[in-house]
């Protein structure tokens, strides 16, 4: 199973990023996102589709539809630059190849 | 709040066996509920999903992987830890080890990551 995201995004800062996710009937799996700063850990921002963990902002949302995995960051800040990664699990736990959000 | 430790040889040699332990504080392994795993990341790459064990020792390992891996668990020691056989230098890696909220789900806790070198 492959997990399709773009390598780069770019938002304006305040701005609404928008990183995708795709997958074969991906909108029938559980899908999760990681945000990873540079020498860092994976955090999760989103587990189960839509749900946040406990300390992420509001401004961090997802949604699943057929195909595609979004992951939405509104109001974009600087430290929001990280690269975020989506998982699900199908016979195995796959990960997206990652997409590098740059904030303007 | 959970907090997860890696830790084991800062380097390995080629062909030989790469071991890691993960040290759980601030909750029990024994207490079930929770997998157990481990992820690594190539140098400047993405993240590559290893295996995970649940407290009675059941595992379940990446196919591509599962050769080479054992997951093992110490409950007593409220560890769980890692080997991997014939080490080559695509092994090298940052290895994390993290806990699953539900076998196959969600990391919600993240070690800080090992590099471990392999070169002789």
């Amino acid at each position: 199973y492959e997990l399709t995201q773009p390598l780069s995004v770019s938002v304006a800062l305040g701005q609404t990023a928008r990183i995708t996710c795709g997958g074969n009937d991906i909108g029938n799996k559980n899908v999760h996102w990681y945000q990873q700063r540079p020498g860092q850990a994976p955090v999760l921002v989103i587990y189960r589709d839509t749900s946040r963990p406990s300390g992420i902002p509001e401004r961090f949302s997802g949604s699943t539809s057929g195909n595609t995995a979004t992951l939405t960051i509104s109001r974009a800040q600087a430290g929001d630059e990280a690269d975020y990664y989506c998982q699900v699990w199908d016979s195995s736990s796959v990960f997206g190849g990652g997409t590098k959000l740059t904030v303007l | 709040q959970v907090q997860l430790q890696e830790s084991g040889p800062g380097l390995v040699k080629p062909s030989q066996t790469l071991s890691l332990t993960c040290t759980v504080s601030g909750g029990s392994i024994s207490s079930g509920g929770y997998y157990w795993s481990w992820i690594r990341q190539h140098p400047g790459k993405g993240l590559e999903w290893i295996g995970y064990i649940y407290h009675s020792g059941s595992t379940y390992y990446n196919p591509s992987l599962k050769s080479r891996v054992t997951i093992s668990v110490d409950t007593s020691k409220n560890q769980f830890s890692l080997k991997l056989t014939s080490v080559t230098a695509a092994d090298t890696a940052v290895y994390y080890c993290a806990r699953d909220g539900g076998g196959g789900g969600y990391l919600d806790y993240w070690g800080q990551g090992t590099l471990v070198p392999v070169s002789s």
